[in-house]
């Protein structure tokens, strides 16, 4: 197992452009989290799965963005008709059980100009 | 909510020790993170600790928790210039999403 993966590792899209992000978490991790870090910031917390159900979702996911994890195991992020306020990296993490540390993916970097 | 603040940066010379602590408000059991990032990668786990416990040490690595005052440090031993990166503390609830909120990150800068 190679950890967590995520792609593409850039994107440069045009406002309105919709954008979508791949995360194949560990394999055995049935726990998928996503968080968006803009510069000089920590993470923020977007959404979370345990297995396929989405069960968590932070009020930074507007209506333009979406996440699946159809078979609970890889996940997408969508955001539709991007902004300029969406450029950020865009990490994934996975983790097998609660509270025992999460492994992080090398995130999604978004510029959108 | 949780709230989760450390100081922006920390200078050290080579061979010295690093400390960088943290604050965090969530006063409900849970578990305490200390996280590394190199300049354009993720995020990777140095160590962590459950509120329970008060000291936590990993070769170079040492983790001081003081509840009472909801105060966490992360103590380098003899830093190196490869230690140079972004610290991040976190905490998570001890149940439930166990969502781990995150601080704005210490910059620690090593100098020969």
């Amino acid at each position: 197992d190679t950890g967590v993966s995520q792609n593409p590792r850039h994107k440069i899209t045009k406002r309105g452009q919709n954008v979508t992000f791949r995360c194949d978490p560990i394999s055995e991790h049935n726990r998928l989290y996503w968080y968006r870090q803009t510069l000089g910031q920590g993470p923020e917390f977007l959404t979370y799965f345990q297995n396929e159900a989405q069960l968590e979702k932070s009020r930074l996911l507007s209506d333009r963005f979406s996440a699946e994890r159809p078979k609970g195991s890889f996940s997408t992020l969508e955001i539709q008709r991007t902004e300029q306020g969406d450029s950020a990296m865009y990490l994934c993490a996975s983790s097998l059980m609660g509270g025992r540390g999460y492994t992080f993916g090398s995130g999604t970097r978004l510029t959108v100009v | 909510g949780e709230d989760v603040e450390q100081s922006l940066f920390l200078s050290v010379r080579e061979g010295d020790s690093s400390v960088i602590n943290c604050t965090y408000t969530d006063s409900s059991s849970t578990y305490l993170y200390w996280y590394k990032q190199e300049p354009g990668a993720g995020l990777q786990l140095l160590t962590y600790i459950f509120s329970n416990m008060d000291m936590k040490q990993d070769q170079r690595l040492t983790v001081l928790l003081n509840k009472k005052d909801k105060h966490l440090s992360l103590r380098i031993a003899d830093t190196q210039t490869g230690d140079s990166a972004i610290y991040f503390c976190a905490e998570s609830p001890a149940r439930g999403s166990y969502i781990p909120t995150f601080g704005r990150g210490t910059s620690l800068i090593v100098h020969p």
